[in-house]
């Protein structure tokens, strides 16, 4: 049984341009949630999907935005990258929401902003 | 959503018993209390959720007294592939807040 597969693993963009990051959820879950991770730092959530649409956001600015597909993979957009922006991006889906509970996290997406 | 304070880092020898223990003051009724685990370079594992009282699984044990201010998660004999980050988390449905966590280092 898969687990949460997140692509690419690896990626360097140049400031101000746009990135996609895609993430596959377990299966079985239909809740996915994004996260923002910098060295040495606890993930920082960013939003999450559900049922196609953003129910919860974290602190961040409309650069970041998401979707939700129908066979609940999702997609992390950053526009306008900033250096800040520099981070290991992770996904974690879960059952109906209970993040708080047995959520599983993809290995995430090291993102570098040169 | 509540907020949790634990100790920033920690050191243990290999074989021996880890009890790491998270403040949680301002607990809601419906809140859950929740360890994940972190690798370098890796996403966050769960490791056990609680409600009250002793959980425990084949990993780990959670220990939540009746106020439910506090939690300990304890590891028995340890190994060096124990050395990670570990996260307290408290919540319900909503997302999940990561403090800084404690790093546990084991040493051989």
């Amino acid at each position: 049984d898969a687990g949460v597969t997140q692509s690419p693993t690896h990626l360097i963009k140049t400031r101000g341009q746009q990135v996609t990051l895609r993430c596959s959820p377990k299966s079985g879950h239909d809740t996915v949630s994004w996260y923002q991770q910098a060295l040495g730092q606890g993930p920082q959530f960013i939003f999450q999907y559900y049922e196609e649409e953003e129910r919860q956001r974290g602190n961040f600015p409309d650069r970041f935005s998401g979707h939700q597909f129908p066979n609940y993979s999702s997609e992390l957009n950053v526009n306008a990258l900033l250096l800040g922006d520099s981070a290991l991006y992770l996904c974690a889906s879960s059952l109906d929401g209970w993040t708080g509970a047995r959520s599983t996290f993809g290995s995430g997406t090291r993102l570098t902003v040169v | 959503l509540a907020k949790t304070t634990q100790p920033i880092s920690m050191d243990s020898y290999e074989g021996q018993e880890v009890n790491i223990t998270c403040s949680h003051n301002n607990i809601a009724t419906n809140d859950y209390i929740t360890w994940y685990q972190q690798f370098p370079s890796q996403g966050p594992r769960f490791i056990i959720q609680g409600y009250k009282t002793k959980v425990t699984n084949e990993v780990a044990s959670l220990f939540i007294p009746a106020d439910r201010k506090s939690s300990t998660l304890s590891l028995p004999r340890v190994s060096l592939s124990d050395t990670a980050v570990y996260y307290c988390l408290v919540g319900d449905r909503d997302k999940i807040i990561f403090g800084k966590g404690t790093r546990l280092h084991i040493l051989p």
